[in-house]
């Protein structure tokens, strides 16, 4: 059982560079979310998906993409990467189900913008 | 909208009890109680519901207290595998499942 699935798991970047996280999930859940850990502190939303195709914004949006054409997958992108972005990010998926579920976290990636 | 975690850290002796708050200025529908350990992904616990259940899971238990919108989680007789950092996330729309994470409480249990 593979479950949630984030690659890379280390990445660093220049600023002003582009990329993209990714994120699969082999559980057919329909909501998947991604966060940012900051050190010392606790998981920041930033976008997050109830299903193919439908996206929205969480608390900390700005400079990140989302897109969400399977169920499997949501990857994130950074448009043009910031020092501001240094952070871990994970990726987590839930059912639907009854409207209450665990959310699911892959390991994370830990991103570090020089 | 971050729901206040309280203490921010711990220090216990194996055996010993901790209980940790969670309280929301904002309606809940749901919290959310996770694990995380260094370095590692949080963990999932148990996620309780408005109307003040509460829930056990070994020796952790939790309670949700609707009229002073806090959740409470109980650790009783503490082992060493209990040290990390314990998050709740908040849900304030049935369905939505978009949490909002307080900032965490650090637990260190000592031999």
């Amino acid at each position: 059982n593979a479950g949630v699935t984030q690659t890379p798991k280390f990445q660093v970047l220049k600023t002003g560079q582009s990329m993209t996280l990714q994120c699969a999930q082999d559980m057919n859940h329909e909501y998947m979310s991604w966060y940012r850990q900051d050190p010392g502190m606790g998981l920041r939303l930033i976008h997050y998906s109830v299903g193919a195709g439908i996206t929205d914004q969480g608390e900390v949006p700005n400079g990140y993409n989302v897109s969400r054409s399977t169920t499997e997958d949501f990857p994130l992108r950074l448009l043009s990467a910031a020092p501001s972005q240094t952070s871990v990010y994970f990726c987590a998926s839930s059912s639907a189900g009854t409207g209450v579920a665990p959310q699911h976290f892959g390991d994370g990636t830990r991103l570090s913008i020089l | 909208q971050q729901p206040v975690q309280s203490p921010q850290a711990v220090i216990l002796r194996e055996g010993e009890d901790a209980v940790i708050n969670c309280s929301s200025s904002k309606a809940l529908y749901s919290v959310h109680w996770y694990r995380q350990k260094h370095g590692e992904a949080p963990v999932f616990l148990m996620i309780l519901l408005k109307g003040g259940e509460q829930k056990g899971h070994d020796k952790i238990s939790a309670s949700f207290n609707e009229k002073k919108q806090q959740s409470s989680l109980y650790l009783t007789a503490s082992q060493l595998s209990y040290s990390g950092t314990y998050f709740c996330g908040t849900d304030f729309i049935q369905g939505a499942q978009k949490l909002v994470f307080g900032q965490g409480t650090r637990l260190t249990i000592n031999p």
